[in-house]
């Protein structure tokens, strides 16, 4: 069965960095892009980018260019979202979604990245 | 960008009564190749979102048949035809016609 599972909560001080791992199983990796998924305390959903996992090329939504940085280890099935010089606005919970079509099938569990001095 | 505006914001459902919800986007969902872009997603409390409809109508595998998607163009609703206590938590509609790909603002639905 196909399964996303994330990093662990991460509470950082601003200015630091954080790397959220997103591990799959039960698909080839390669077949399906790899999206990324914030939600802010008690907001709504905004879609972050997404990742070519063949090619390993990432595409980036306005808003998350510069500091957030997607990256592969396809040796592992393994997605990975790292922020730096963190605010305390990127407190969030950072989700991984599997692409299917032009949707996402399945979801990782999420991962609370907190920012807080 | 494409704007998804869902209403209502929130719905108190009696169990095995109807619940409806409407998501109206700034521009048509329909792409050249036939398809509409337009899907459902339930977040349940505690949980990441789960897929529920695909292209406006199709169920997603294991969606129970009492959820359905329907609408054209703009404007689509999601209808549940009986609530059952499990059906609790925000639903979001989305598009992925065009980047970046978008949600609505949630919809929450709550048992009375």
């Amino acid at each position: 069965q196909v399964q996303l599972v994330q990093s662990g909560s991460e509470l950082k001080k601003p200015g630091a960095s954080v790397k959220v791992f997103c591990k799959a199983s039960g698909y080839t990796f390669t077949s399906y892009a790899m999206n990324w998924v914030r939600q802010a305390p008690g907001q709504g959903l905004e879609w972050m980018g997404w990742i070519n996992t063949n090619t390993g090329n990432p595409t980036y939504a306005q808003g998350f260019t510069g500091r957030f940085v997607f990256s592969l280890d396809t040796s592992v099935s393994t997605a990975y979202l790292q922020i730096s010089s963190l605010k305390a606005e990127d407190t969030a919970v950072y989700y991984c979604a599997k692409r299917l079509g032009h949707s996402f099938d399945y979801w990782g569990q999420g991962t609370l990245v907190t920012v807080s001095s | 960008d494409i704007v998804m505006t869902q209403t209502p914001l929130s719905l108190s459902v009696t169990p095995g009564q109807p619940a409806s919800i409407s998501c109206k986007s700034s521009q048509s969902l329909l792409h050249s190749d036939g398809k509409t872009y337009l899907y459902w997603y339930l977040q349940k409390p505690g949980q990441p979102p789960q897929l529920l409809i695909y292209e406006i109508s199709n169920r997603f595998s294991g969606v129970p048949d009492r959820f359905s998607g329907s609408g054209s163009g703009t404007d689509f609703t999601l209808k549940i035809s009986r609530v059952e206590a499990e059906d609790v938590g925000v639903y979001y509609c989305m598009q992925s016609i065009l980047l970046p790909l978008t949600f609505g603002g949630g919809t929450k639905v709550e048992i009375k």
